[in-house]
């Protein structure tokens, strides 16, 4: 089983639609969650951290599941500038200080 | 403006080079990071370094060598060993640990000719 893993897609979806990506992650000692979105041929940015309660900046919400061992990200009223690839990124285990990241899932905003 | 600054942008080596590609951060980051991307593929940790003077393998660290002289420089060095080494070279900052997202300049494209 990868460490992360993720639905490659890709997603295709109209503007204004809602769309929801989920990751799942191996270890159940993974402390730190985060959404990267990643334009092609570009580096990652980070889009938001994932917390426990659950968080929402704007269009964006992402959740996290801790008894199944995953996050979703949710994306409403979606835009054409949201078309890029967003990256699952967590902690692999407290021993390294490094985060995993996933391989990614590709978002298609069409008109 | 603060931020992380890799150089070459794009970078072409020989059989059998060494290269050495460059990161500098002014955010007064202490943790510094090199990723590898190959195409549609996730990012895979190379080396990481939390503080100067130290440093650690990450998965793939094969072929690859790394310094930590200044805080705000970590060289990555490509060697002949490393027999694959074509990618986009990603490197990164944090405050240090996982508990701080990174910031990643805006990476070297390494190709051998």
């Amino acid at each position: 089983r990868k460490e992360v893993e993720q639905d490659p897609g890709p997603f295709n979806v109209p503007e204004g639609a809602t769309v929801a990506f989920n990751c799942t992650y191996s270890n159940s000692a993974s402390q730190s969650f985060f959404w990267y979105r990643q334009d092609c041929r570009k580096e990652p940015k980070l889009l938001m951290s994932v917390y426990s309660s659950g968080n929402e900046d704007g269009r964006f919400t992402a959740q996290l599941n801790r008894a199944s061992q995953y996050i979703s990200l949710l994306i409403r009223d979606s835009k054409l500038s949201d078309s890029a690839t967003y990256l699952c990124v967590v902690n692999k285990d407290t021993g390294r200080r490094a985060l995993t990241f996933g391989s990614g899932t590709r978002l298609q905003v069409q008109p | 403006d603060g931020g992380i600054t890799q150089s070459p942008k794009y970078l072409f080596r020989k059989e059998g080079q060494n290269v050495t590609l460059s990161c500098e951060q002014n955010l007064n980051h202490d943790a510094m990071y090199w990723y590898r991307q190959d195409p549609g593929q996730g990012l895979r940790l190379i080396y990481y370094s939390q503080i100067v003077n130290d440093f650690q393998k990450g998965d793939i660290a094969e072929g690859y060598s790394v310094s930590r002289e200044k805080k705000e420089s970590f060289p990555l060095t490509v060697t002949s060993a490393q027999k694959n080494p074509t990618a986009f070279y990603l490197c990164a900052s944090n405050l240090g640990g996982q508990n701080y997202g990174y910031t990643f300049g805006s990476g070297t494209r390494l190709t051998v000719v």
